[in-house]
């Protein structure tokens, strides 16, 4: 099983460069998410779907896109990265709504903006 | 929406030792509690969570305790092992959808 996968790992990026960072799970969840995390800051919400076709924003959704297409991949996109961009990046998905319903996070993408 | 803070920002003890880990939140609708270990290069795995309707939630050496009028929750670790260091994280889920997390506390365990 292998969970919630990101690519890539590691990226450099230009200002103004676009990418798509790939979060894909197999375990048939409803509800993706996208955080980034800061030094001293935690993680915060970027955006999340509830289901195929369903996003919304999160905490800081601004320079960031998503759409879910399918139920197991859910793309973040950097139209044109900026240096404030500079993050580590994780997705997260559980099963549905429910109210005790556990996270499972990918293994990060540590994204650099120079 | 909510706001989550959370101390202290580091934590170092002796193996054996117990660690205590705080946290506070703002809105009284936040009604779910997760806790989780992040360990290097990794991402967060939760290790134990509680809902607003218990007090207090025990999973062999790791509990937690909410307290709802004060709006604060803890993370207590006994006898810890130096494999529990890490970075641990608390967070508060306001509405089913979104999750708000502290700034973490980095555990270092002492052999």
């Amino acid at each position: 099983n292998a969970g919630v996968t990101q690519t890539p790992k590691f990226q450099v990026l230009k200002t103004g460069q676009s990418m798509t960072l790939q979060c894909a799970q197999d375990m048939n969840h409803e509800y993706m998410s996208w955080y980034r995390q800061d030094p001293g800051m935690g993680l915060r919400l970027i955006h999340y779907s509830v289901g195929a076709g369903i996003t919304d924003q999160g905490e800081v959704p601004n320079g960031y896109n998503v759409s879910r297409s399918t139920t197991e991949d859910f793309p973040l996109r950097l139209l044109s990265a900026a240096p404030s961009q500079t993050s580590v990046y994780f997705c997260a998905s559980r099963p549905d709504r429910g109210e005790n319903t556990e996270a499972f996070f990918g293994q990060g993408t540590r994204l650099t903006v120079v | 929406g909510e706001n989550v803070e959370q101390h202290p920002s580091t934590l170092s003890v002796q193996e054996g030792d117990s660690a205590v880990i705080k946290c506070t939140y703002s809105d009284s609708a936040s009604n779910y509690f997760p806790w989780y270990k992040q360990e290097l290069g990794k991402g967060p795995q939760l290790i134990i969570d509680i809902r607003s309707n218990v007090g207090e939630k025990k999973d062999q050496r790791i509990a937690v305790t909410l307290n709802k009028t004060a709006k604060h929750f803890s993370l207590h670790i006994t006898e810890t092992q130096p494999e529990d260091s890490a970075v641990y994280f608390c967070a508060a889920r306001y509405n089913f959808n979104k999750f708000y997390f502290g700034s973490g506390t980095k555990l270092n365990v002492k052999p």
